[in-house]
């Protein structure tokens, strides 16, 4: 069966500094990966989904990159944090048509 | 235009009501459509998949409207424990699955 696994579970970071999350996903091959994030409060806001290994889209223009470098690797990064980076992160994967399979999610707090 | 919006709510409603909620979309184009559940905090899991034909899944139906561009999802002999956020979700299709949450619907049962 497939599991999805994204870490750490919550974050507190100092304004200025870099990040990094990271998600894998077992028991699938090349699936597409999602990285969201909610502010408190608010819908689910799409960042980047990537469909392969080295394909990412960005959805929105921001503070924050991804990467995947291995097929069910994604990972989150900024260089540098700013206080409206703060939020709830939360990595998923789908095959082609299908739903959506979340891992637990980051909350990070950027102070 | 939101491409997925949802009215957010609060539906406060007593146990044993039905309720419904819609949820429209823009994309005409949308292939796969989901409902979602949210609890406080927590990452959202897959409810119900909505198909063509409209589906059924105990105390929860749910239907598109493929000509009006809606969903919608009905729950019967609503629970304390149903209380949560809904999350409508639609695919952009473009070749590939790129899932568009909207900001989701509260919904408060109470005794």
């Amino acid at each position: 069966s497939q599991t999805i696994h994204q870490w750490p579970a919550t974050l507190v970071q100092p304004v200025g500094s870099p990040l990094s999350l990271e998600c894998t996903v077992e028991g699938t091959s090349n699936p597409n990966l999602y990285w969201y994030r909610q502010a408190a409060g608010r819908g689910l806001q799409l960042l980047f989904y990537s469909v392969g290994i080295g394909q990412i889209s960005s959805e929105v223009p921001q503070n924050l990159s991804a990467s995947r470098p291995q097929d069910r690797q994604f990972i989150l990064s900024s260089k540098k944090l700013l206080l409206s980076d703060s939020g709830f992160y939360l990595c998923a994967w789908s095959s082609d048509l299908t739903e959506a399979f979340f891992g637990q999610g980051t909350r990070l707090t950027v102070v | 235009r939101k491409e997925v919006e949802q009215d957010p709510g609060p539906f406060n409603v007593p146990e044993g009501a039905t309720v419904a909620f819609n949820c429209t979309y823009s994309n005409s184009a949308s292939q796969s459509f989901f409902w979602y559940r949210q609890d406080c905090r927590k990452e959202p899991k897959l409810l119900m998949s909505v198909y063509s034909s409209g589906n059924e899944d105990g105390r929860f139906t749910a239907q598109l409207n493929r000509a009006s561009q809606y969903i919608s999802l009905l729950i019967r002999d609503s629970k304390l424990s149903d209380s949560a956020t809904y999350l409508c979700v639609v695919n952009d299709s473009g070749g590939y699955n790129k899932l568009i949450f909207g900001a989701g619907t509260r919904l408060a049962v109470h005794p």
